[in-house]
């Protein structure tokens, strides 16, 4: 069990706003920035945000971030089905002195 | 653009080491900011941290590996390195080798490599 929560899953049909979540404490997201990423089958992840809100060039502005308290989301708006992929999140833990992931929510497009 | 490949064996005994190197090409290890990581998945599974080494040798490991880790670099072949001791099935995952900001966030991976730990 991570100790960063997210929803196992996720749904939205074309065009729609979807919105992940990523529950955590304060001693993870409380304290630190939180970072997501995109993984489709058999391939690496990718960076989507990071420092909470900011995107790596190239990423689209369809996606963004944010964070209150000892939560987290990434917001998915404008849906399209090359978005239905597993989505992390990441935040250091103080307590744990590690890096910690959730545990992966998968999105499905209907 | 840093493009990252790791290499090593895809097959370990168990209570052997495990042992990966990471070259990276397009960008110097040792240039400053950027933390050099690894990071592993369970087959089927989520994401987890290893740790990471960043300029002039430092390392960052995840408590929960610490005392069966070893991280390294070799600046002059660009590379760096993970050895992982006395594993057992429970190690076998895809391992990545990625590149952390300073920053935040982990913005370039290597395509990953499967070690399994049988027999």
């Amino acid at each position: 069990q991570s100790v960063l929560t997210q929803p196992p899953s996720a749904s939205g049909s074309p065009g729609q706003r979807v919105t992940i979540s990523c529950s955590g404490s304060s001693s993870n997201i409380e304290s630190n920035c939180v970072s997501w990423y995109q993984q489709f089958p058999a391939t690496a992840p990718k960076l989507l945000i990071y420092r909470c809100n900011q995107r790596p060039s190239g990423v689209p502005d369809r996606f963004s971030g944010s964070k209150s308290g000892t939560s987290a989301s990434l917001a998915i708006s404008g849906l399209r089905s090359e978005d239905e992929a597993v989505y992390y999140c990441a935040a250091w833990d103080d307590s744990l002195s590690a890096l910690i992931f959730g545990g992966g929510t998968k999105l499905t497009v209907l | 653009q840093v493009h990252l490949q790791e290499s090593g064996p895809g097959l370990v005994k168990p209570s052997q080491t495990l042992s990966l190197t990471c070259t990276v090409s397009g960008g110097s290890i040792s240039s400053g900011g950027y933390y050099w990581s690894w990071i592993r998945q369970h087959p089927g599974k989520g994401l987890e941290w290893i740790g990471y080494i960043f300029y002039s040798g430092n390392t960052k490991y995840n408590p929960s590996l610490e005392s069966r880790l070893t991280m390294s670099e070799d600046t002059s072949k660009n590379q760096f390195s993970l050895k992982l001791s006395s594993v057992t099935a429970a190690d076998t995952a895809v391992y990545y080798c990625a590149r952390g900001r300073g920053s935040g966030g982990f913005d370039s991976w290597g395509q990953g490599i499967l070690v399994t730990v049988s027999s």
